[in-house]
């Protein structure tokens, strides 16, 4: 069951904020909101997360809206760098049973431009 | 953050042959590890999950007697890809995932090593 919805690509000027949306309208109480992205042959780097708090670190920003149904999550100042497929995955917490493995869906492709 | 390794990068090996490639956590003891292949252009597929002294869990359609998994330390997990043929050729990555945290943790992954199979 795909439990989340991103647009499959979108074009971002270099120096602008990108956003990039993200749509869980099944999530549960208790489960995060992930972010990762993949560069091109890479493995996948990890961005954030939260639970219902706006969350904020060094490489970008969490927006989860107050139903936590859907989120945004915004690289302030997009590089050609910052180009890659980027993932919105929900999952449970840890609770020492169980796996909790990441689920991929296919992402958003982000194309950062000059 | 903490880095998990994967060795090697690349890999050509010919049909029939097997292959292992590595997945080391480097700075932080993983107890559980994750392996995934991604297709060009698809997303990645979660093969299996194996924690440290315990038999591999396979996903659905995942052959574990042609991937065979070993995590006998905490720090290395093993897949060797048996008597590899062409389709097998893909991205293998791995992702290493620590202790116990209770709330929300992250997942580390590996570069990813490329496979060919000629």
């Amino acid at each position: 069951d795909a439990k989340t919805t991103q647009p499959t690509s979108m074009d971002c000027a270099e120096g602008r904020a990108a956003n990039l949306p993200c749509n869980h309208s099944t999530i549960s109480g208790n489960e995060y909101v992930y972010w990762y992205r993949q560069i091109h042959s890479q493995g996948p780097q990890y961005i954030i997360h939260g639970l219902k708090n706006n969350e904020t670190n060094e490489m970008a920003s969490l927006i989860i809206t107050e139903d936590r149904k859907s989120s945004t999550l915004i690289l302030p100042h997009a590089t050609l760098r910052d180009t890659a497929v980027y993932y919105c995955i929900v999952r449970p917490p840890y609770s020492g049973a169980g796996s909790y493995q990441l689920t991929f869906g296919k992402g958003t492709k982000l194309s950062v431009i000059p | 953050g903490a880095v998990v390794s994967q060795h090697p990068s690349r890999v050509i090996c010919k049909s029939g042959t097997s292959v292992k490639i590595e997945c080391r956590s480097l700075d932080f003891q993983a107890t559980t590890m994750f392996w995934y292949r991604q297709f060009p252009k698809q997303s990645l597929m979660l093969m299996a999950t194996s924690n440290e002294g315990s038999k591999a869990t396979y996903e659905q359609g995942v052959e574990k007697d042609k991937f065979l998994i070993n995590h006998a330390s905490l720090t290395l997990s093993t897949l060797t890809v048996t008597s590899a043929h062409p389709e097998d050729s893909s991205f293998y990555i791995c992702s290493a995932r620590s202790g116990t945290s209770g709330s929300g943790y992250e997942q580390y992954f590996g570069p990813g090593t490329r496979l060919t199979v000629t």
